[in-house]
């Protein structure tokens, strides 16, 4: 079993959608979750961080993160084509920096 | 505020060659991380450095090697390339050591290998 694990996709959805990415991982004490985006040729860039249970919302973007079930999930309301990406979750399993990702989930926003 | 600017940004190696890339943190970040990305293993922890230390160490072979600065530049070195190290190699920053923190990435280099 992956520490890490997210569907690969990938993930269609029209312009205007909700896009609804998943993420579980495996580490019970994991505390730090991170969600980064990465267009293709190019380098992750971070879009959410949660620490605490419940939803934390920036923009068109909400993470939510459930640390009984060990998920964390990350909702794109008003899908743009520009969201089209792949978006990697990414958490911290140990003490100090040391981030280990999911393999990511490629979405596709059709116009 | 400058990001983390890494360099080269394209190394083209033969195997049996030894490579030596650069990190330059944001200023006033103390961490840097180093990662592989592959299209077969995706994002991969190398190491961690804090306060010119080695924190974290992922599962590389020894071959992988790196180093921090006073300045908190880093440096990571790879010795007697293999065609499977051909990736693009990622530096993030983070302000302390704390893990709670978001890491950012530099721009990567990408290594090709012949």
């Amino acid at each position: 079993q992956k520490e890490v694990e997210q569907n690969s996709g990938p993930l269609s959805v029209p312009e205007g959608a909700i896009a609804s990415l998943n993420c579980t991982y495996s580490d019970r004490v994991s505390q730090s979750f991170f969600w980064y985006r990465q267009y293709s040729g190019k380098s992750p860039e971070l879009i959410m961080s949660i620490y605490s249970n419940g939803d934390k919302e920036d923009g068109r973007f909400t993470a939510q993160l459930n640390k009984a079930s060990q998920y964390v999930s990350l909702l794109i309301r008003d899908s743009q084509p520009s969201d089209s990406a792949t978006y990697l979750c990414a958490v911290n399993m140990a003490a100090g920096n040391k981030l280990t990702f999911g393999g990511g989930t490629r979405v596709l926003v059709k116009p | 505020k400058a990001g983390v600017t890494q360099t080269p940004r394209y190394l083209i190696k033969t195997r049996g060659q030894q490579v030596t890339l650069s990190c330059s943190p944001i200023s006033g970040h103390r961490s840097v991380s180093w990662y592989q990305q592959t299209p077969g293993q995706g994002l991969q922890f190398l190491f961690e450095y804090f306060s010119e230390t080695q924190r974290n160490k992922g599962n590389f072979p020894g071959r992988f090697s790196g180093r921090q600065f006073s300045n908190s530049r880093s440096e990571m070195n790879v010795s007697t390339l293999e065609l499977g190290d051909s990736a693009l190699y990622l530096c993030a920053s983070s302000p302390d050591g704390a893990g709670n923190q978001p890491q950012h990435f530099g721009d990567g280099t990408r290594l090709s290998i012949l």
